[in-house]
């Protein structure tokens, strides 16, 4: 069965601090992930894509096949990255649909 | 506004109702999807369409349904409708579908049901 699980459904860290936000996914083809964030009254949107292997925001995710991981890494927080992440599954033999983790809301505190 | 519109915003209906939740999709977006946030469920995907085809399927209950117009937007209509199904429905758009899809889906403000 293909799934996506986000085990903290909140994370809370002081300004500064590393934060790791962790997902990981089970799908027997090929995993292609994403991951989406929603900040306070915005709607949700791309963050960045294992494919990519970009940094985004200082936010960086690597794909880890062994252990079925990506998680998302940020050496410091900022008050501005409090927000809900989703970690995202792209399905693509079955029409492309994108399936979303439980979502982890960040809480940066000053 | 040329993003993902969604009407309407909020809806207050009662039990056994019946509802229908408008999508209209980027300028140029052919794929149209539905998702269902609720409190302990997350995003759920129901539903994908694109270009007018029914392309995916999740898990959409039998008495959700929801269509694409020649136009490319979308309607999810919900019947009998019971408490639990009062959520957040978004609506989200992408310019491929399949193979095509890069992932990027760009979603809208969602529509807020309350079933009473």
């Amino acid at each position: 069965a293909q799934r996506v699980t986000q085990p903290e459904k909140l994370l809370s860290v002081f300004k500064g601090a590393p934060v790791e936000l962790k997902c990981n996914y089970s799908y027997s083809g090929s995993p292609e992930l994403f991951w989406y964030v929603q900040y306070s009254r915005q709607r949700l949107q791309l963050l960045l894509r294992h494919i990519s292997r970009e940094s985004i925001k200082g936010f960086t995710a690597d794909l880890n096949k062994g252990e079925t991981s990506f998680h998302l890494k940020k050496p410091f927080a900022q008050e501005e990255d409090s927000a809900m992440y989703y970690c995202a599954l792209l399905i693509r033999n079955q029409g492309g649909k994108l399936i979303f983790g439980q979502g982890t809301e960040l809480s940066v505190k000053p | 506004d040329s993003g993902v519109t969604q009407t309407p915003k909020h809806l207050i209906t009662a039990t056994g109702q019946r509802v229908t939740l408008r999508c209209s999709p980027r300028s140029g977006d052919l794929s149209v999807y539905w998702y269902q946030q609720s409190l302990d469920q997350g995003l759920q995907f129901l539903i994908q369409y694109y270009n007018g085809e029914e392309r995916a399927k999740g898990n959409i209950l039998e008495r959700f349904s929801a269509q694409q117009f020649p136009d490319l937007h979308s309607e999810l209509n919900l019947s009998s409708l019971e408490l639990g199904d009062s959520a957040l429905y978004f609506c989200a758009s992408s310019n491929g579908g399949g193979i095509s899809n890069t992932g990027e889906l760009f979603f809208g403000e969602g529509s807020r049901l309350t079933v009473l």
